[in-house]
Formats: structure tokens, sequence, C-alpha cells
């Protein structure tokens, strides 16, 4: 079954910092481009974080940028995204989702982070 | 940054009904358009990608069209699942952007 699943996400104060994974099953993981986009609380979609399938060009929104990085270990198949600085306007539900160069295929159910 | 506006904000319509929703881009996306569908507390679906296609095992009665700046997705006959709230979303820069959002509601 193709699958991602979230978890690392909870409640942190503001100023501290969270790692939130991804693992990745029933496709293959070091083929795909991956982002992470978020979701506040009765809000829309905001994509905030990307990397390639080798790892290289990662990239950030602004709003997160010097603050957030992703990354991934494909020996592993799981994304991560490193977050800092943390703010109460980063309250969200986090998705994992791949990319398949034209669209976002397959999310993860999320994992909600609470500053 | 490219900003996506969708309209109208809701939609009130019965089973059976065609819904068109709209997607506007501040600048052209050319066909880089994609839109999902999301029902509450679950995560979005691809719907459609490039404007027209549909994804895999999307229902028939879900269509779109249009390039440049504007767009539709159509859903031909409601059915009680499709009610939800749609999403627009470019891939023509970083940072992709999604639009507000149109609820299709009973």
């Amino acid at each position: 079954e193709v699958q991602l699943v979230e978890s690392g996400g909870g409640l942190v104060q503001p100023g501290g910092s969270l790692r939130l994974s991804c693992s990745a099953s029933g496709f293959i993981f070091s083929h795909s481009a991956m982002h992470w986009v978020r979701q506040a609380p009765g809000k829309g979609l905001k994509c905030i974080s990307r990397i390639n399938s080798n790892g290289g060009n990662p990239e950030s929104a602004d709003s997160v940028k010097g603050r957030f990085t992703i990354s991934r270990d494909n020996s592993k198949n799981t994304l991560y995204l490193q977050m800092s600085s943390l703010r109460p306007e980063d309250t969200a539900v986090y998705f994992c989702v791949r990319f398949t160069g034209k669209a976002f295929d397959i999310w993860g159910q999320g994992t909600m982070v609470t500053v | 940054e490219i900003v996506l506006t969708q309209s109208p904000a809701t939609l009130s319509l019965s089973p059976g009904e065609r819904a068109t929703l709209s997607c506007r881009a501040s600048q052209s996306v050319s066909n880089y358009l994609a839109w999902y569908q999301q029902k509450p507390g679950q995560a979005p679906r691809l719907l459609i990608y490039d404007a027209s296609n549909r994804a895999t095992d999307i229902p028939a009665r879900f269509s779109g069209s249009g390039s440049g700046t504007d767009f539709t997705l159509t859903i031909s006959s409601l059915e009680p699942e499709d009610f939800a709230v749609y999403y627009c979303q470019h891939r023509t820069n970083w940072p992709f952007t999604f639009g507000p959002g149109t609820k299709v509601d009973i």
C-alpha cells in the first residue's frame, strides 16, 4: 500500500524546536521529490518546503526560511522537517506530500503542531 | 509569488446539480494547475493536474479546463460524497501556492 506517515508533532513553547518525520512506503521514495504543506486550523493550504529526490536543492517559503530545514534519508525512506524558533503562527497540521512533477499525488494524514 | 483567487467562496447546491468552480491566477501559470478535494479531518486528494487531466481513479464527472490565468473545475452531477472544499494550486514557480478554496455544501 502506498502511504506516507508523519510523526513528531505536538505542543511546543514559542521559540522552541521540533523535528517532524515522514515515513514512506509502497513506492520508490528515492525517485520522488517531496514537500511539506501545512494547514492552520480552519485555514487553507500552504507549501512551506521542498526537496528533490536525491536531497539536493532544498527550498523553503519566506515565512519559514532560516527557521525550518527540510532533509531526507533515502536509505530509511524518510523525510524530515527540522523546525526551530517556532512561533504561534506556525500552529498547523503539517502534511508530507509526494510531488510527481505535475501535482501532489500522495498525502500523509498530517501531524499537528501547536505553538 | 503567484496569487490564486477562487470563486465563489461557497457554493450551495443539491445532489444531481452541476457545480462550476473558478480559479484565477495573478499571472499566467500556463496549464500548470491542479485541483484537490478536501473533506473535514482528511488530507487533500488530487483530482486534476495540468488543468484538465484527471488523476488516477477520479470519476469522469470531474473535469477541468482553462489555461493562462483562468481555470474551471466542473462537477457534472453532484454525488453526496462530493460535498467538500476544493482547492486549486499552481506549480509554475516556487513557492507553489494554493487558492483559498471553494466550499461546496448542500
